[in-house]
Parts: C-alpha cells; structure tokens; sequence
C-alpha cells in the first residue's frame, strides 16, 4: 500500500521570497515520486520526478525536490517565487510493482505581490 | 493534434441521464486512467486500462463503466448520473515500462449533475 500526506493545504509566500511545500510518502517498496502542478482551470503538467538516479531533483521553472528516504519526504522548494507560480502542487507516489499513481490532497500556493 | 484530449470540456446534466466523457490519446500509451478530483479529496482513480480490451477498477468505480476497443480512446460512461458524480474528471495516459515513467493529463472535463 502506498499513501501520501501534504502537509500544507495552503500556503502563502511573498513574490521574492522562498517557496517549500511539504510531502511525505509511505510506500512498501522503492516508490516512484513525482510533483504535478495544476494552474486554474487548467490539467496537471509533471514539475519533476525522482528516478533514484539522485536526490536531489532539479524541475522546470526553478522548482527542486529532494528526496530523503529516512524521513520518508519529498519537499519541493524554489528559491524566489514568481506570481505565475501561483497553482496547485500534488506530490504523487508510484509504488513499485503497482500501476496506480496516489495523489495527496494537493497545496495551494499563493504568491503575494 | 498530438497529446491527449478529452470531450467535452463541459457538460451540465439531470439526475438520472447516462452521460459519456470522451478521452483520446495519439501517442499509443498502453495505460489509461480515469481520475475524478473533488475539493479536499485530491485526485482518486476512478478505472484504469493497461491496454485495449484490458479495464480494471480504482479506488472510486461505483456508478461507472469504461470501455477500451480501441488503444487511443478510453470513454467513461456514467450509467445514471447522480449529484455526487459532478466533479472534474481526467483522462491520463501513459506509456507501459519503468517505474518512473511520467503520465499525461487532459485538460479534464468540468461534470455537473443537476
């Protein structure tokens, strides 16, 4: 069995100003992890993915996630937020050997001018 | 066009009506996946196909049926729609093999059941 857990259903930063959204994963195998973000009215475009080749995930847009097994996290960070990346961010879980992706209940990021 | 796209965008229907929501892929995916996302639930799998004539049910498949003839279309088909069914629905696909391989969302489709 596989689940995730947001840790944040909002969250609000300052345009300039660091971005963290908090994911942690429960999987009985290796998992796959992936980050999607939604914009308004919009479909889920994948910001990045942990293949297990690193850590640390670079994205698009200036997003990161870094994966970190012992606490069973995967956070994704910017350094400076921009008003566009105002959106809905799901952290996703593949366990292995399964076909189903999990999604977690989604962070909205708001991004204050 | 290339990608996967789903029809219509919007459907407002009553109680009661069969109601079809269309997905259609050109990349030859062999999985497809049908998600509802509800406020506060994320999103959860309604059905999935691993290939053509091959449909199993997700978390959520109560009240719907899915049929797939066809690699590059995967309909979902609310047999009696109710109003708990109106919510926004995805169609993803993606490509058999390694564990990290991505999937592809539509657009989705806003459902409303009056």
């Amino acid at each position: 069995a596989q689940s995730v857990t947001q840790l944040d259903s909002h969250v609000s930063v300052s345009e300039g100003t660091p971005v963290l959204l908090r994911c942690n994963y429960s999987s009985s195998y290796s998992p796959s992890l992936f980050w999607y973000v939604q914009h308004p009215n919009k479909g889920l475009q994948l910001l990045l993915k942990y293949t297990s080749a690193a850590t640390l995930v670079k994205g698009i847009n200036g997003f990161e996630a870094e994966f970190k097994k012992s606490e069973t996290s995967f956070h994704l960070t910017k350094p400076s937020a921009h008003m566009s990346d105002a959106a809905e961010y799901f952290c996703v879980v593949r366990g292995a050997g399964s076909y189903q992706l999990t999604f977690g209940k989604g962070t909205k990021l708001s991004v204050i001018p | 066009d290339a990608g996967i796209t789903q029809s219509p965008r919007y459907k407002i229907t009553e109680t009661g009506r069969q109601v079809t929501l269309m997905c259609h892929q050109t990349w030859s995916h062999s999985y497809m996946f049908w998600y509802r996302q509800d406020l506060g639930h994320g999103l959860r799998l309604i059905y999935y196909s691993a290939a053509a004539d091959i449909t199993d049910k997700g978390e959520v498949p109560d009240g719907y049926v899915v049929s797939r003839s066809k690699t590059e279309n995967f309909p979902l088909t609310l047999e009696s729609a109710t109003r708990s069914q109106t919510s926004v629905y995805f169609c993803a696909s993606r490509a058999g093999g390694g564990l990290n391989t991505e999937a592809f969302f539509g657009q989705g489709t806003r459902l409303t059941v009056v």
